[in-house]
């Protein structure tokens, strides 16, 4: 089975540019969460969905991020304007929701550096 | 709240054991366990969901005491292969079945030859 698929794998901007990550999650799996990692703050929640409606967005640094999740395959973290303190490992993770507490599956990540 | 983890680093010679702890200052309602290696992601270990469960996977074994709010990771004659990050996920009693995890700081685990 595909696990969850991220992309780009890697990618450099220049601040202010608008960086958008994308997320497929497994097929089936009905929650999609959405984490930076840093070596300072670790590994932040920054919002997770339910059936493609956003639960929990607290996690999400400012107004300069946003994310969407359009249909049960899809969903796109963006930065717009983009900062170099932004530069981060981001990873998208799904899960079920039938049982109690399900193992989240992550992707490969993101690596992002803004410049 | 963010579960705290002991110890923060940790080094071994191949064979030897290891405990990691994750403590919360909050009731917990389980604790997810997960294994992360130097530019990769964090990859599934086990959850342990009632206070006093215990499971296993290979050598790698896990209990969890929900009247101390806190679970331990035991790693028994450790292999090179366990060398990586551990993190430990916890979710609130009471929360609704959200699946939202909180993640400790993260043990780094080296194991040498």
């Amino acid at each position: 089975d595909a696990g969850v698929i991220q992309s780009p794998r890697h990618e450099v901007t220049e601040m202010g540019q608008e960086v958008t990550l994308r997320c497929k999650p497994i097929s089936g799996h009905n929650s999609l969460f959405w984490y930076r990692q840093t070596m300072m703050r670790g590994l932040e929640l920054l919002i997770y969905f339910n059936n493609n409606v956003p639960i929990d967005d607290s996690g999400m640094p400012e107004d300069r991020f946003s994310a969407k999740m359009p249909n049960a395959s899809f969903s796109t973290l963006k930065i717009q304007p983009s900062e170099p303190r932004d530069s981060a490992v981001y990873f998208c993770a799904s899960s079920r929701r039938d049982r109690d507490n399900q193992p989240q599956h992550f992707g490969d990540g993101t690596r992002l550096s803004i410049l | 709240q963010q579960p705290v983890q002991s110890p923060q680093a940790v080094i071994l010679r191949e064979g030897e054991d290891a405990v990691i702890n994750c403590s919360s200052s909050k009731a917990l309602y389980s604790v997810h366990w997960y294994r992360q290696k130097h530019g990769e992601a964090p990859v599934f270990l086990m959850i342990l969901l009632k206070g006093g469960e215990q499971k296993g996977h290979e050598k790698i074994s896990a209990s969890f005491n929900e009247k101390k709010q806190q679970s331990s990771l035991y790693l028994t004659a450790s292999q090179l292969s366990y060398s990586g990050t551990y993190f430990c996920g916890t979710s609130r009693h009471g929360s609704s079945n959200t699946g939202k995890l909180i993640f400790g700081q993260g043990t780094t685990l080296q194991v040498k030859p």
